[in-house]
Parts: C-alpha cells; sequence; structure tokens
C-alpha cells in the first residue's frame, strides 16, 4: 500500500527548531517529486515547496525561504522538513505530498503533523 | 504569489449538479494543463480528484469532472450526494517568481 507517514504532533517555543519526518511505503521515494503544503489553523491549503528527489535539489515558495529547509534520506526513503527560528504564526497542519506526474498531481499526502508554536 | 480565486460558497441539493470556478492568469491557469482539484473533508488529508485539468485518478466517480476555458478552470460535480459536502481546492503550476504551485483559497460546498 502507497503510503505517506508523518512524524507526530510537536508543541514548541518561539525560537525553537523541529523536524518534521516523512516515510514513503509501498513505492522508492526517489521516483516522485515531493512536496510540502501548510494550512494554518481554519485556513486554506499553501504550497511551502518541493524537492527533487533523484538529485536532492530543493526549491522554496516566496514565503518559505530562510528559515525552511526541505531534505532527504534516501537510504530509509523518508522526506524532512526543518523549520528554525519557529514564530506563533508558523502554527498550523504541515503535509508531505507525492506528485505522482510531476506535474502537480499531488496523489499521495501524508496524514500531517500539526506544529503549534506557543510560549 | 497570488492565490487562484474561487468562491468561497457553493450549494446544491442532492442529485443537482454544481460547479465551482478557479480563476487565475496566464502565468498560472490559463498557461498551463497542470490544474488539479483537491476535496478536503473536516479534519481529514485533502484528497486529488482532478489532475491535469479534466484526468480522474483511479477510484474518484465520474460524477467529478474538471475543464478549464481560458484563465478559469472548474470542476462540476453531478448527481450531488451527501458525501460530496467538504471543501475543495484548485490548484495550477504557475511561472510567477516565487513559487511553482499556486492553491486556490477553497470553495465550501454544502450540499442541503
Amino acid at each position: 500500500q502507497v503510503q505517506l507517514v508523518q512524524s507526530g504532533s510537536e508543541l514548541k517555543k518561539p525560537g525553537a527548531s523541529v523536524k518534521v519526518s516523512c516515510k514513503a511505503s509501498g513505492y522508492t521515494l526517489t521516483s516522485h517529486p515531493m512536496n510540502w503544503v501548510r494550512q494554518a489553523p481554519g485556513q486554506g491549503l499553501e504550497w511551502m515547496g518541493w524537492i527533487n528527489t533523484n538529485t536532492g535539489n530543493p526549491a522554496y515558495a516566496q514565503g518559505f525561504r530562510g528559515r525552511f529547509v526541505l531534505s532527504l534520506d534516501t537510504s530509509v526513503n523518508t522526506a524532512y522538513l526543518q523549520i528554525s527560528s519557529l514564530k506563533a504564526e508558523d502554527t498550523g497542519m504541515y503535509y508531505c505530498v507525492r506528485d505522482f506526474t510531476g506535474k502537480d498531481a499531488f496523489d499521495i499526502w501524508g496524514q500531517g503533523t500539526m506544529v503549534t508554536v506557543s510560549s | 504569489q497570488s492565490a487562484l480565486t474561487q468562491p468561497p460558497s457553493a450549494s446544491g441539493s442532492p442529485g443537482q449538479s454544481v460547479t465551482i470556478s478557479c480563476t487565475g492568469t496566464s502565468s498560472d491557469v490559463g498557461g498551463y494543463n497542470s490544474v488539479s482539484w483537491f476535496q478536503q473533508h473536516p479534519g481529514k488529508a485533502p484528497k486529488l480528484m482532478i489532475y491535469e485539468v479534466n484526468k480522474r485518478p483511479s477510484g474518484v466517480p465520474d460524477r467529478f469532472a474538471g475543464s478549464k476555458s481560458g484563465n478559469t478552470a472548474s470542476l462540476t460535480v453531478s448527481g450531488l450526494q451527501a458525501e460530496d459536502d467538504a471543501d475543495y481546492y484548485c490548484s495550477s503550476f504557475t511561472s510567477n517568481a516565487g513559487g511553482n504551485t499556486v492553491f486556490g483559497g477553497g470553495t465550501k460546498l454544502t450540499v442541503l
């Protein structure tokens, strides 16, 4: 069964860092690009960026440059999202998403990881 | 980058048809056949319903159909059923500086 399984919810203080994992099963991570999407509480979907799973090269949406880092560990079929210097406005559900055609066909979504930033 | 424009809400009675629009520009919706539609129920991850404007993934009922004209894409849901009550989001590839993909703001579809 093809699925993406993400790490559990996180509660962090402002200024801290967090690393969210996304483990692919049922397929090889390097066969499809991986995207990340954020959904703030009660809000819509926001595309954060994607990582070329063959080269490891990431690309970020304008609002996600600087504190957000996408990476891979192909030996364990896992993608990662790291956020540093956390702010309250980073609070939200973070999804990893497979693009099965390479043309924004986001077919497999992780279950989401809730990151809460609060003092 | 700016989100694609969707109506905030839509509604229809069981058995009826409803169409949700998604308006962009020639730099996104109008310029590429990479429009997708997603369904999201409360507390759940989004689900791909349509990709590449009008293609349905395996398992998605043929009551869901996608189309595009100019800078506007549309999702039509025919034969509305109670389980279609959900939020719907469109997305498109974009050539605008700042990113590869842009989402619409979402439409809450209510089955009356």
